[in-house]
């Protein structure tokens, strides 16, 4: 069945940046669009971007560009986000949630979450 | 960026009770391209509505979106324990897209 499983929780200092993997199954890699969403503690939700499995093509949010990039491994199934400059405020949960390439269906899986917590 | 404000912050019912929640974009949503998720505490958003009104996969039906434009609405008809969580709207029809701020369902 459909699952995309997430790397671990990541803590990291002030400057440091992260890289955080989601793995899908179940389906045909290249045929949704991988979105990542973060949620700071006790926060809403809030999009950062997303990557076309498919031909690599980004798309990111005004606020996380130039410090937010987003790639992917077909051979293995992978989609890559890293984070560069970590601050403080990046302390939060990161998803990753599946597309319809069409745009029409939104998220319908999701990642378990990744924590990552910046800590001086 | 289109703005989502969700209303009310909090709504405080029993089971079995009818649960209605309003979601207002600052602009009207290309091709009514509006989401309903439910977040419980610990666990990833999970989908209920897609296009304002068609249930996702395995969503029953005492779950119902309508609404077109810049006002939507949530309906869950009969509130059962698994229900109460928080609820966002979220436009997926323009660039950057947003989530509204969230509607918790808490148990009266």
């Amino acid at each position: 069945q459909v699952q995309l499983l997430q790397s671990g929780a990541e803590l990291k200092k002030p400057g440091a940046s992260v890289k955080v993997s989601c793995k899908a199954f179940g389906y045909t890699f290249t045929s949704y669009s991988m979105h990542w969403v973060r949620q700071a503690p006790g926060q809403g939700l809030e999009w950062m971007g997303m990557i076309n499995p498919s031909g690599g093509t980004t798309t990111f949010a005004q606020k996380f560009q130039g410090r937010v990039a987003m790639a992917r491994d077909t051979s293995t199934n992978t989609v890559y986000m890293d984070l560069y400059s970590l601050r403080s405020e990046d302390t939060a949960v990161y998803y990753c949630a599946r597309v319809s390439l069409s745009g029409y269906i939104p998220g319908d899986y999701w990642g378990q979450g990744t924590l990552v917590t910046v800590y001086s | 960026e289109i703005v989502l404000t969700q209303s009310p912050g909090t709504l405080s019912l029993s089971p079995g009770e009818r649960a209605t929640l309003s979601c207002w974009a600052s602009q009207s949503l290309t091709s009514n391209y509006l989401a309903w998720y439910q977040q419980t505490p610990g666990q990833a958003p999970r989908l209920l509505i897609y296009g304002a009104s068609t249930r996702a996969t395995g969503i029953p039906d005492r779950f119902s979106g309508s609404g077109s434009g810049t006002d939507f609405t949530l309906t869950i008809s009969r509130l059962e324990p698994g229900d109460f969580a928080v609820y966002y709207c979220q436009q997926y029809g323009s660039s950057p897209l947003t989530f509204g701020g969230g509607t918790k369902v808490e148990i009266k």
